[in-house]
């Protein structure tokens, strides 16, 4: 398995209050997502990074926001969560061309 | 018109049987086609890359690429039960920068004992 972890895992949390997820990999990859992925829409692009403080939006970035100061690290900030931000949330690495995926976190906001 | 439109599902098909699964996409320009499985309540997981037209073979899955026609199929040979999975298209478009990919919704598959 590509080496990518996700945290936390699991999260509940208030409507209006700020969440971040953060992923993990030790495969050195150049390029990081974040998807989200709800039923009926599949897996959309959030944002993604193409190097240590290269970042861009992806199809459904508004309400979200990145960060990436390590290649290992890439950090996704819900600035003030909404219920329509209940969602699974997958991280996803590349070398070039194939993306392999963290183990997901689910994110309840009430 | 979606970007990538996958055959609705859910398919069910018996043990032992050949699984087709579809996959159409509207860029005409793209270059790089993958499958995902995805079992439920996991993450999706890379079981077959394709980038130039025909077939190509990985054990019991079979990935075909026809550009002409902007389609890319997979078949799953000797259906088992283990195969029961939703099983995601992505296509990276000529459209799309670096390595981004665009998925399908997915097809769900029930291989039936």
């Amino acid at each position: 398995d590509a080496g990518i972890t996700q945290s936390p895992r699991h999260k509940v949390t208030e409507t209006g209050t700020p969440v971040t997820l953060r992923c993990h990999q030790t495969e050195n990859h150049r390029y990081m997502y974040w998807y989200r992925q709800d039923p009926g829409h599949g897996l959309r692009l959030i944002h993604y990074s193409y190097g240590v403080k290269d970042t861009d939006k992806g199809e459904v970035s508004d309400g979200y926001s990145v960060s990436r100061s390590k290649t290992e690290d890439f950090l996704l900030t819900l600035e003030s969560a909404t219920s329509s931000q209940t969602s699974v949330y997958f991280c996803a690495i590349s070398g070039a061309y194939e993306q392999y995926f963290g183990p997901g976190t689910r994110l309840t906001v009430t | 018109q979606k970007e990538v439109e996958q055959n609705s599902g859910p398919l069910s098909v018996p043990e032992g049987a050949i699984a087709s699964l579809n996959c159409t996409y509207s860029d005409r320009g793209s270059q790089s086609f993958f499958w995902y499985r995805q079992y439920s309540g996991k993450s999706p997981e890379l079981i077959m890359s394709i980038y130039s037209n025909g077939d190509k073979e990985d054990g019991r899955f079979t990935a075909q690429l026809n550009k002409a026609s902007q389609y890319v199929s997979l078949l799953i040979r000797d259906s088992q039960p283990s195969d029961s999975a939703t099983y995601l298209c992505a296509v990276n478009g000529a459209e799309t920068s670096g390595s981004r990919l665009t998925f399908g919704e997915g097809t769900q598959l029930t291989v039936n004992p």
